[in-house]
């Protein structure tokens, strides 16, 4: 069974631009999550979609957003970019269900200049 | 809210040396556990978890856990660590809904 995939694995952006990073889960995952990691704050959670709902949101400005379509796959959207949002984003899948573990992709390693 | 305290930000050990990572939480509320770990330029692969029944839980690549309420900690034990193992280890916590709250991280350095 193929792992969770993100596209792409590396992007160079610019203050001010916009960037749209792409998960698509394993199969049969419905539920997918999304982290930023940082060297000053850790792993911290950003939202979690389920059968294309938010169901859950972490404390991150609006600029931060995202989607799932009907397949399951997801994408998140930062717009106005910030140095500070220079960080290796990971999207996580799982079933959905309390106690499912989460399997992570490798991260889209986001570089804002 | 939960938090995830990892004691270590860095552990040394010498090859085939037994280990110990540390790790405890705060919640007022039940939750699962959970151990991961993240090798350079890679996300985060499962260890293993907590969820209920057994304290000791077993993992993957001879790592096992043990979950002990009383002290909320969920120490994370190795007894014989390879070249392979140097990576960092994170911590979570979550109440459900697929939030995991992971503490800061624990490098481990294996020298031969």
């Amino acid at each position: 069974k193929a792992g969770v995939t993100q596209t792409p694995r590396y992007l160079i952006k610019t203050r001010g631009q916009q960037v749209t990073l792409s998960c698509s889960p394993i199969s049969g995952h419905r539920s997918v999550s999304w982290y930023q990691q940082t060297p000053g704050q850790g792993l911290q959670f950003l939202f979690e979609y389920f059968s294309e709902t938010q169901r859950n949101k972490g404390n991150f400005p609006g600029r931060f957003s995202g989607r799932q379509f009907s397949n399951s796959r997801s994408e998140m959207n930062v717009s106005t970019l910030e140095l500070g949002d220079s960080a290796l984003y990971l999207c996580a899948s799982s079933l959905g269900q309390d106690g499912h573990e989460q399997y992570f992709g490798p991260g889209t390693r986001l570089t804002v200049t | 809210a939960q938090s995830v305290t990892q004691l270590d930000s860095q552990v040394p050990v010498f090859e085939e040396a037994p280990v110990e990572l540390r790790c405890n939480y705060s919640s007022s509320v039940s939750v699962y556990l959970f151990w991961y770990v993240q090798y350079p330029n890679q996300g985060l692969q499962l260890l293993l978890k907590y969820l209920s029944g057994s304290t000791l839980v077993k993992g993957i690549n001879g790592f096992e856990a043990e979950f002990n309420k009383s002290q909320t900690s969920f120490h994370l034990r190795k007894p014989s660590v390879h070249i392979s193992d140097t990576a960092e280890y994170f911590c979570a916590v979550t109440r459900g809904f697929q939030k995991l709250v992971f503490g800061t991280g624990t490098r481990l350095l294996v020298s031969p």
